[in-house]
């Protein structure tokens, strides 16, 4: 069945790069698209950002000078990189492919 | 970028009640429009696209209607497993872009 799992660090310090990998199952990274969504704590969605069959990406607007989405289809493996984390990006960050999400991973930016 | 206006922030019902959420965006999507539920420390799960379509397996409850730039989303008979925050996501224009939610609680 489709499975999709988000890893990282929880802990990542302010103006560094933040790297995420979400690894998929029961699906092709060429057919689908994958989409990152983040929520801070105690706040709404926030689409962050996709990365079509393609290999395309699209990128919230707001985020866009700081993210990077990409993809390893041998591993099945979907990476998000931000940089220049500010402690505003503390964030659960999940992965998806709709109707199925991961189970997202908390990301603290503190110094 | 497309801006979703969602309304009301929070919403407090009775079991049995009829709810109505509703997103507004800043031009026409064109109903491409998804429909999410959050329950606390969970991911969200996708109820409602294309404005109306049920995700397979989500009760016939919910529901979804809407044209050009407004849209709705109903549950109808509200049961304690619906008490959770629910969210628009318009998908016609790319960056998507969410509603900022509406929590619903029992009254």
């Amino acid at each position: 069945q489709v499975q999709l799992k988000e890893s990282g660090p929880g802990l990542v310090k302010p103006s560094e790069t933040l790297s995420l990998t979400c690894t998929v199952s029961g699906f092709s990274l060429t057919s689908y698209h994958v989409s990152w969504v983040r929520q801070p704590p105690g706040k709404g969605l926030e689409w962050m950002g996709v990365i079509w069959g393609d290999g395309s990406t699209a990128y919230n607007s707001a985020l866009k000078s700081r993210l990077s989405i990409s993809r390893d289809t041998s591993k099945s493996q979907v990476f998000l990189k931000m940089s220049s984390l500010k402690t505003e990006d503390t964030a659960t960050y999940y992965c998806a492919r709709d109707p199925n999400w991961g189970q997202g991973v908390m990301v603290t930016v503190s110094s | 970028d497309i801006q979703m206006t969602q309304s009301p922030p929070s919403l407090s019902a009775s079991l049995g009640d009829k709810v109505t959420i509703t997103c507004q965006a800043s031009q026409n999507i064109n109903k491409y429009i998804a429909w999410y539920q959050q329950k606390p420390g969970k991911a969200p799960g996708l109820l409602i696209h294309y404005t109306s379509t049920l995700v397979s397996g989500i009760p016939s409850r919910f529901s979804g209607s809407g044209s050009g730039r407004d849209y709705s989303f109903s549950i109808s008979n509200v049961e304690s497993e619906d008490i959770a925050s629910y969210y628009c996501l318009q998908y016609d224009n790319s960056p998507n872009t969410f509603g900022a939610g509406t929590k619903l609680e029992l009254k």
